[in-house]
């Protein structure tokens, strides 16, 4: 499984546009890379999930270098609602789909007023 | 995205007693599905993966005994914790994944404090 580092904590005032970079130097050629985002008490919340290039949706941006050994979420325009911690988590689901899940430390983001 | 029902979303039990939490996927079929407990301030930490219809697979340290996990649907995993102690006390979180998907998707989390 390929070991996530991110930063333990970010601030960023509302309106902003914040990036959280996860380095995964070893990650595997079939590895996707997955964003969560979790309020307290409850549940982590599926953000985006890439493999490469770039990826977005409604609510994120997720960039992936071509050598895949980092990631960038970004969210665009933050609100405090944001205020949250955000999950980066490499893997595939494997040949079974049974590949377990593994959390890192994850980004506590504070949106300031 | 899908929906990961987990039931109840809070629980206080006497020190002794056994508490079980049900994990529902309500519109896939879950081939697979994880459990976690979160102490405050913590990361989600992994306790055991299960596939429909065989045993669970524990990380190391996690009592199997202590921790039951049951998987016998497609849509339903429970998990028992047995004979309860106040160290037990977490938030205990389950995440469901169909087969061919790379998406897990999670529970809303059920909080045990054992008394």
């Amino acid at each position: 499984l390929a070991k996530t580092t991110q930063p333990i904590s970010m601030d960023s005032y509302e309106g902003q546009e914040v990036n959280i970079t996860c380095s995964h130097n070893n990650i595997a050629t079939n590895d996707y890379i997955t964003w969560y985002q979790q309020f307290p008490s409850q549940g982590p919340r599926f953000i985006i999930q890439g493999y490469k290039t770039k990826v977005t949706n409604e609510v994120a941006s997720l960039f992936i270098p071509a050598d895949r050994k980092s990631s960038t979420l970004s969210l665009p325009r933050v609100s405090l609602s944001d205020t949250a911690v955000y999950y980066c988590l490499v893997g595939d689901k494997g040949i079974f789909g049974n590949e377990k899940l593994t959390f890192g430390t994850g980004t506590r983001l504070t949106i300031i007023p | 995205g899908a929906v990961v029902s987990q039931h109840p979303s809070w629980v206080i039990c006497k020190s002794g007693t056994s508490v079980k939490i049900e994990c529902r996927s309500l519109d896939f079929q879950a081939t697979t599905m994880f459990w976690y407990r979160q102490f405050p301030k913590q990361s989600l930490m992994l306790m055991a993966t299960s596939n429909e219809g065989s045993k669970a697979t524990y990380e190391q340290g996690v009592e199997k005994d202590k921790f039951l996990i049951n998987h016998a649907s497609l849509t339903l995993s429970t998990l028992t914790v047995t004979s309860a102690h106040p160290e037990d006390s977490s938030f205990y979180i389950c995440s469901a994944r169909e087969a061919e998907s790379t998406e897990a998707f999670f529970g809303q989390g059920t909080r045990l404090t054992v008394v």
